[in-house]
């Protein structure tokens, strides 16, 4: 069985451009959340996708996307880049509903510059 | 505000001491709780959970308290290990949030040879 698994480890952007992470979900989870992890901070929920549609949304602006995919796989996608975007992206995936246990993977370490 | 928070931030013990981390919550509607282990570099582990009506839960060598009454949370690891180094979070989902979790801002544990 596979964890969960997201690319790339680490990226460097310039402010203003746009992003894509990429999230591939353990085997037989179908629902995918986003988390963002600022430095010496708990992660912060971005969204959730469920069947391939969000499911629930944190407090972020229109400029944070995201899709699922038929194989439950996920991307973040993230427009217009802030300096304050720095941080670290999580992808956890799950069965639906949290009670079931949450999977994290490793993370993107993203820094804008 | 709905916040889910933790009383220090770092906590130094001695290895084969046991540890405590305490973490306070303000929304009575949360009624499911989760402790998070992260160790650098990667995603949250989870550690052990609780719900609402339950008081306490064992674990292997660790203990998650919940006191309803003043909103307050533990985690107690018995006979800590160098191995146990990390930020510990706790974290909270309520019924009708889906599977967003709201997560304070973690305890740095330090575990001394």
């Amino acid at each position: 069985e596979t964890g969960v698994t997201q690319s790339p480890t680490h990226l460097i952007k310039t402010r203003g451009q746009q992003v894509t992470l990429r999230c591939s979900s353990q085997s037989g989870h179908n629902t995918v959340s986003w988390y963002q992890q600022a430095l010496g901070q708990g992660p912060q929920f971005i969204f959730q996708y469920y069947r391939e549609e969000e499911n629930g949304r944190g407090n972020f602006p229109p400029r944070f996307s995201g899709l699922q995919f038929p194989n439950y796989s996920s991307e973040l996608n993230v427009n217009a880049l802030e300096l304050d975007d720095s941080a670290l992206y999580l992808c956890a995936s799950s069965l639906p509903g949290a009670r079931y246990g949450y999977t994290f993977g490793s993370g993107t370490r993203l820094t804008v510059v | 505000g709905e916040s889910v928070g933790l009383h220090l931030p770092t906590l130094s013990v001695q290895e084969g001491d046991n540890s405590i981390i305490n973490c306070a919550y303000s929304n009575s509607a949360s009624d499911y709780f989760i402790w998070y282990k992260q160790e650098s570099g990667k995603g949250p582990q989870f550690i052990i959970d609780i719900r609402s009506n339950m008081d306490k839960r064992q674990g292997q060598r660790v203990t998650v308290l919940l006191n309803k009454t003043v909103k307050h949370l533990s985690l107690q690891i018995a006979a800590t290990q160098p191995g146990d180094s990390a930020v510990y979070f706790c974290a909270e989902n309520r019924q009708n949030a889906g599977n967003m979790l709201t997560f304070g801002g973690g305890t740095r544990l330090m575990v001394k040879p």
